[in-house]
């Protein structure tokens, strides 16, 4: 099964871009990466995803390196409502085998 | 558009109760998961269905059950509830064809 690690913490400065990294060294060709995000204790939110190019939605960027084995959420103008812990997650799928492995994220807290 | 539902919200058990934690949702998805998170940890996959009459295990199985009689919902029952099942429960669903999982806003569970 295809693991990811992330750092447990980070801090962010408001109005500065917020760079979360994440390795995921044994995912295969055809997994996903994932990125969600958990403020408080509410359900998880979707962000972004993406296979191998880059991608960027109105909430952030995700940068893959081309050997595909880590990756990193880019929110450009961070503000005090995106204080949250941010999961990167490889999504399984085999034949109606589906799983997704949660790892225990990354703890952002912008600072005012 | 209410997107993925739970019932209840919260609730207290005694121990060797039993109980039945519905996810309902109206996007017509096919896929739907069953998530325990406990303090501090990542979200950790129960069980899942990948369509109707349709049930898997998932990371941590064990003193659940699930049923997938009607695409909409997805029931999460504990014949024998017991304190170590204390946690806050996340449903979530997905389109079979999209990439995108919807959560619900949880369902906080406490076994006395």
């Amino acid at each position: 099964d295809a693991k990811t690690t992330q750092p447990p913490s980070m801090d962010c400065a408001e109005g500065r871009a917020a760079n979360l990294p994440c390795n995921h060294s044994t995912i295969s060709g055809n997994e996903y990466v994932y990125w969600y995000r958990q403020i408080h204790s509410q359900g998880p939110q979707y962000i972004i995803h993406g296979l191998k190019n880059n991608e960027t939605n109105e909430m952030a960027s995700l940068i893959i390196t081309e050997d595909r084995k880590s990756s990193t959420l880019i929110l450009p103008h961070a503000t005090l409502r995106d204080t949250a812990v941010y999961y990167c997650i490889v999504r399984e799928s085999n034949f109606g085998n589906e799983k997704l492995t949660f790892g225990t994220g990354t703890r952002l807290t912008i600072i005012p | 558009n209410a997107g993925v539902t739970q019932t209840p919200k919260f609730r207290v058990l005694k121990t060797g109760q039993s109980m039945t934690l519905l996810c309902a949702q109206d996007m017509n998805h096919e896929y739907m998961y069953w998530y325990r998170q406990d303090p501090g940890m990542g979200l950790r996959l129960i069980h899942y269905s990948v369509g109707e009459g349709t049930t898997a295990k998932g990371e941590v199985p064990d003193g659940y059950n699930v049923s997938r009689l009607k695409k909409q919902n997805f029931l999460l029952g504990l014949e024998s509830a017991a304190p170590s099942q204390t946690s806050v429960y996340f449903c979530a669903s997905r389109k079979r064809t999209g990439n995108t999982i919807y959560f619900g806003e949880g369902s906080w569970l406490t076994v006395v």
